[in-house]
């Protein structure tokens, strides 16, 4: 079976740091995709990266990057320059690929708190 | 820009009562969903739906839940007898095949409080 842990209930960072979220899975699929998601206090929910389990370089997107080592089974998302707006829930996810219809499974979440 | 729609964006009912969800997918998406968070905790897959019919389902979605696509554009979910613990926010997201994975764009999600 399918698992994201996120150990982090919640983290701090200063205003125009980088933070990293930590996340590690586990599954015994040898295709897989992992995903970031961001929850802000309103409640929807906003994609904000995506990393295949075959793609050869850590997916980047805008001031969002997926640190993916492969073989700690870890896919930890940097934010570089923090801003107030990334105060939010951030949610780890990991689904099957190929004939997989993509259902995603979450971990427990981060709160991320910036500091002015 | 397109996005996933949900009605109602809150709903109070009574325990034993049925309630129906409405989403809006994106037009031109294939791949249909339902996810539940229970307040403070994680997002729970329920159902995926493709091609006019469920693909997968979880533990979660038993006889109590079906969804169906009734038009062609709206995709619901029935809860037929809520219980107290199905209280929830529960979220719609529809996606499309990009590359090797379905990139799903989530609704606002509707609040459902069963009292």
């Amino acid at each position: 079976a399918q698992k994201i842990t996120q150990t982090q209930p919640g983290m701090f960072v200063q205003e125009k740091e980088a933070v990293t979220l930590d996340c590690t899975y586990d599954t015994s699929d040898p295709s897989y995709g992992l995903f970031w998601y961001k929850q802000p206090s309103s409640g929807e929910m906003i994609f904000l990266i995506y990393q295949g389990s075959y793609d050869q370089q850590n997916a980047t997107e805008g001031r969002y990057s997926l640190n993916f080592q492969k073989a700690r089974k870890s896919a930890n998302l940097v934010i570089s320059a923090s801003q107030l707006g990334d105060s939010a829930m951030y949610f780890c996810a990991m689904s099957g690929v190929g004939g997989s219809q993509g259902n995603l499974i979450f971990g427990k979440g981060t709160k991320l708190s910036v500091k002015p | 820009e397109p996005e996933v729609t949900q009605t109602p964006s809150h709903q109070v009912t009574q325990m034993g009562q049925e309630v129906i969800l409405r989403c809006v997918p994106i037009s031109n998406h294939l791949y249909f969903y339902w996810y539940r968070q229970i307040l403070g905790q994680k997002v729970e897959f329920l159902v995926s739906f493709y091609n006019n019919e469920i693909s997968e389902k979880s533990e979660i979605f038993d006889d109590q839940f079906s969804v169906e696509r009734p038009d062609g554009s709206n995709f619901t979910l029935k809860i037929r007898s809520t219980k107290l613990e199905d209280s929830a926010m529960y979220f719609c997201a529809s996606a499309l095949r990009r590359g090797g994975y379905n990139e799903q764009f989530f609704g606002p999600g509707t609040r459902l409080t069963v009292l």
